[in-house]
């Protein structure tokens, strides 16, 4: 069973702040997702990434940023955090190759800040 | 890429089968048809995945007529456990739609005892 684990359930940061999000998974999946979710909005694609070294802008990816140094780790980074980046994060992972590959989720981090 | 419309909120008790369907009129041809679970605090989890007909696994069961303008999901005998929110997404999950599928608002399934 894929696993995709992140780091923190909870973080509590203060404004301005450079903050860190980090996940792993364990299938050797080639994409790699980072997500908001927001009461109303649904989930909201950050940015993507399809190997290791490589990413693409989302939906919404201004005040972040991220890394893919090794295939199993994804990072997201909040360059200086801001209220309005209060939310919950999810990252997520698939395979290529397979047509429609499902998702996998991790469990998310809830982000409040302060 | 398609939207999707499905029904906000749904009850049910336990031990009823429960359908909730999804209407996407404007479903393209390369489209498949996804549905996610999502419980509080958790991220979404895949439960199954169709392109016509009907599908089944040990979770739930697909149907989607000839037209595909709409699917159903149908979950036998919930449980308590079922309550959540489930979303139908509708779409061709690569190339410039990687990662990009439309998750929407879901429908809150809760399951009375």
């Amino acid at each position: 069973d894929v696993k995709v684990t992140q780091s923190s359930r909870y973080l509590v940061k203060r404004t301005g702040e450079k903050v860190f999000l980090e996940c792993v998974q364990d299938m050797d999946h080639e994409n790699m997702f980072w997500y908001r979710q927001d009461p109303g909005l649904g989930l909201r694609l950050i940015y993507f990434s399809y190997d290791v070294k490589m990413k693409e802008k989302g939906d919404i990816p201004e005040g972040y940023s991220v890394s893919r140094e090794k295939k199993e780790r994804f990072s997201l980074i909040l360059e200086s955090a801001s209220t309005n980046q209060t939310s919950m994060y999810l990252c997520a992972s698939s395979p290529t190759g397979t047509d429609n590959s499902p998702l996998h989720f991790g469990n998310g981090t809830r982000l409040t800040v302060t | 890429l398609a939207k999707t419309t499905q029904p906000i909120s749904m009850d049910s008790y336990e031990g009823q089968e429960v359908n909730i369907t999804c209407s996407h009129n404007n479903i393209a041809t390369n489209d498949y048809i996804t549905w996610y679970q999502q419980f509080p605090s958790q991220g979404p989890r895949f439960i199954i995945q169709g392109y016509k007909t009907k599908v089944t696994n040990e979770v739930a069961s697909l149907f989607i007529p000839a037209d595909r303008k709409s699917s159903t999901l149908s979950l036998p005998r919930v449980s308590l456990s079922d309550t959540a929110v489930y979303y139908c997404l509708v779409g061709s999950d690569r190339g410039s739609t990687l990662g990009r599928l439309y998750f929407g608002r879901g429908t809150q399934l809760t399951v009375w005892p």
